[in-house]
């Protein structure tokens, strides 16, 4: 079975501050791993994925994540927070044997300080 | 590139009657998914179609809440009668097939509102 944890319900950082959202997730065979980012009354829009190539591997808007095979973990990262940043975070997993069925994380709220 | 198209964006009800949502996924998309989203949690998925078959409807609660996709293409997502619980908001995503997955292709969501 798979499963993922956002560490963090809400993060608070300032901007032109480093960005890091923590993601950890469980699965029983080699999985695939996106982030999604949802602002308020909009779409889920993917940031990046992972699909078993570049274990770091970029995305929109300057995130960045890292799968890091032996801590299960796929942190979303940004140099620089932007006001615009502000908004849901989701890490999502993909196990191919559970039918290719996404599984969302519970969140991160991204808040950004001027 | 259209995107996945979702109606209504938004529904208020009140509990025991009921609603029904409709979605329209990118064209040639085989693969289509429905996702509950209750408000600060992650998306849950509902059910999943090939075509205009049933992949995975194993989180439906199929005494209230019922899918179909005859044509293949567009869905409708039902629920009768509604519940105070059901208030959600309801996406529809969409895949070329099922090997890939919805990376990138949500709606925007209908949110409904039980009351």
């Amino acid at each position: 079975a798979q499963s993922v944890t956002q560490l963090d319900s809400h993060v608070s950082v300032s901007e032109g501050t480093p960005v890091l959202l923590r993601c950890n997730y469980s699965s029983s065979y080699s999985p695939s791993l996106f982030w999604y980012v949802q602002h308020p009354n909009k779409g889920l829009q993917l940031l990046l994925k992972y699909t078993s190539a570049a274990t770091l591997v970029k995305g929109i808007n300057g995130f960045e994540a890292e799968f890091k095979k032996s801590e299960t973990s796929f942190h979303l990262t940004k140099p620089s927070a932007h006001m615009s940043d502000a908004a849901e975070y989701f890490c999502v997993v993909r196990e191919g044997n559970a039918g290719n069925m996404l599984t969302f994380g519970g969140g991160t709220r991204l808040m950004v300080k001027p | 590139e259209a995107g996945v198209a979702q109606s209504p964006r938004y529904k208020i009800i009140e509990k025991r009657q009921s609603v029904a949502f409709w979605c329209n996924p990118i064209s040639g998309h085989a693969t289509l998914y429905w996702y509950q989203q209750i408000l600060g949690q992650g998306p849950k998925l509902l059910i999943q179609f090939q075509n205009n078959g049933v992949v995975d409807d194993s989180q439906l609660p199929k005494d209230r809440f019922s899918a179909e996709r005859l044509k293949g293409v567009d869905s409708t997502l039902k629920i009768q009668p509604a519940k105070l619980e059901d208030s959600a908001v309801y996406l529809c995503a969409s895949s070329l097939d099922s090997h890939r997955g919805p990376a990138g292709f949500f709606g925007p969501g209908t949110r409904l509102t039980v009351l």
